[in-house]
């Protein structure tokens, strides 16, 4: 059964600094890759997706990920935090059913910005 | 565009109380995935709905039902609710024709059961 660690609970830090989340994914397959954030009290938006090609991904508001088959990773990173991407954020892999892709979360990592 | 609409947005029940919560998908959405999502923690893998049959079901007891309609909007019953059902639930759709995983997510109904 596919499974995502995301080892840091929350992660702290200071406004314009760079950020990197970490997740582990454990999949017998070649995995579909998701990271998601949710502010309080809404739904995920998706960040970026990795499915094949190119290891490091672009996604929306300045965030990238690397796959690391090597180490079953797919690290979320940003070079310069802004104080609204305070947020939980969930990595995510897509494990195949019945002819679709159902995404098994992480816990998530709390990110919280200090001005 | 219209996004996926989830209601009510909160409700509040009692113990063995049933309980329905409604999903619109986005449009051109079929498939329609609800995810449990307690206090501190993921979403959790309910089911999965995709052309009005179950295509797929996670580790809950049956007492967790669900349905999907022609128009492709679903239902999540929960009977007999337990404390520990207090979350909230995640209703997430998918494009037609594309088998990748990537969800739309509502913004959920936050369910509390006392």
């Amino acid at each position: 059964a596919q499974s995502v660690t995301q080892p840091d609970i929350h992660i702290t830090v200071s406004e314009g600094a760079s950020l990197e989340l970490r997740c582990n994914y454990s999949y017998g397959a070649t995995p579909y890759l998701f990271w998601y954030v949710q502010s309080p009290g809404q739904g995920l938006q998706l960040l970026l997706k990795y499915f094949s090609g190119d290891t490091l991904v672009q996604g929306i508001k300045g965030f990238e990920a690397e796959f690391k088959r090597s180490q079953s990773s797919f690290n979320l990173r940003k070079p310069s935090v802004h104080w609204s991407d305070a947020a939980e954020y969930f990595c995510a892999v897509g494990a195949a059913s019945g002819g679709s892709y159902i995404p098994t979360f992480g816990r998530g990592t709390s990110l919280i910005v200090h001005p | 565009e219209t996004g996926v609409t989830q209601s009510p947005t909160h409700l509040i029940k009692t113990r063995g109380q049933q309980v329905t919560l409604r999903c619109s998908s986005q449009s051109g959405h079929n498939t329609v995935s609800w995810y449990q999502q307690a206090l501190g923690q993921g979403p959790q893998f309910i089911f999965q709905y995709y052309r009005e049959e179950e295509n797929g079901r996670g580790n809950f007891p049956p007492r967790f039902s669900g349905l999907q309609f022609p128009n492709y909007s679903s239902e999540l019953n929960v009977n007999a609710l337990e404390l520990d059902d207090s979350a909230l639930y995640l209703c997430a759709s998918s494009p037609v024709g594309e088998n990748t995983g990537e969800l739309f997510f509502g913004e959920g109904s936050r369910l509390t059961v006392l």
